[in-house]
């Protein structure tokens, strides 16, 4: 099974900074089937990024996926207040598709 | 539009069974992979098991191996989790999904399993 890491645990911010969030893999993921998720309290997950660097359908441009083999990053070039919210990697190149433990984005 | 409806969550005893269901509309049900996606209270995601769009293939998280089991029925645009040998650690809202690109495009709002004495 892929382990999945994510860091930081919490990231703390302001509207208009820059977020990196990371995702380590414990082996390359196949192909870069890594996908991004955004959760807000009392939603259901959101895709973001699928395939490390595609947006999903609607997504702002200020989201960006990134990397490759075991490191893969998320970033937000901008934070809007509505960006701030859990978001979790996932790998679904090989069963059991695994999720990261998440990253906590917060408003400093 | 795509929705996808949870249902059949319940408080249930640890070693009870229970089975999920999960209506699907707003496209094309048997062209789809779908998953089932769960989360503890307060916790992250887990991956719980995809079925292929005609059933041939099934796949399950370690933690649920042997005791779950996920099916569909096309002709109903239904998706089921059947749970058996259920465990306190199995509470979790759980969710279904529509696979786009490989990976969990549309998700439900979920349905709540209780597991407890």
């Amino acid at each position: 099974e892929i382990v999945l890491t994510q860091s930081p645990g919490t990231l703390s911010l302001s509207p208009g900074e820059r977020a990196t969030l990371s995702c380590r893999a414990s082996q390359s993921v196949t192909s870069s089937f890594l996908a991004w998720f955004q959760q807000k309290p009392g939603q259901a997950p959101r895709l973001l990024i699928y395939g490390a660097s595609s947006r999903a359908t609607g997504l702002p441009d200020r989201f960006s996926g990134s990397g490759s083999g075991t490191d893969f990053t998320l970033t937000i070039s901008r934070l809007e207040p509505e960006d701030f919210a859990v978001y979790y990697c996932q790998q679904y190149g090989s069963s059991p598709h695994s999720f990261g433990q998440g990253t906590k984005l917060e408003i400093k | 539009e795509v929705q996808l409806v949870e249902s059949g969550g319940v408080v249930v005893q640890p070693g009870g069974s229970l089975r999920l269901s999960c209506a699907a509309s707003g496209f094309t049900f048997d062209d789809y992979t779908m998953h089932w996606v769960r989360q503890a209270p307060g916790k992250g995601l887990e991956w719980v098991s995809l079925i292929s769009w005609e059933g041939g293939t099934r796949y399950y998280a370690d933690s649920v191996k042997g005791r779950f089991t996920i099916s569909r029925d096309n002709s109903k645009n239904s998706l089921y989790l059947q749970m058996n040998s259920l465990r306190t650690e199995d509470t979790a809202l759980y969710y279904c999904a529509k696979e786009v690109a490989g990976t969990l495009g549309y998700w439900g709002q979920g349905t709540l399993v209780t597991v407890s004495s």
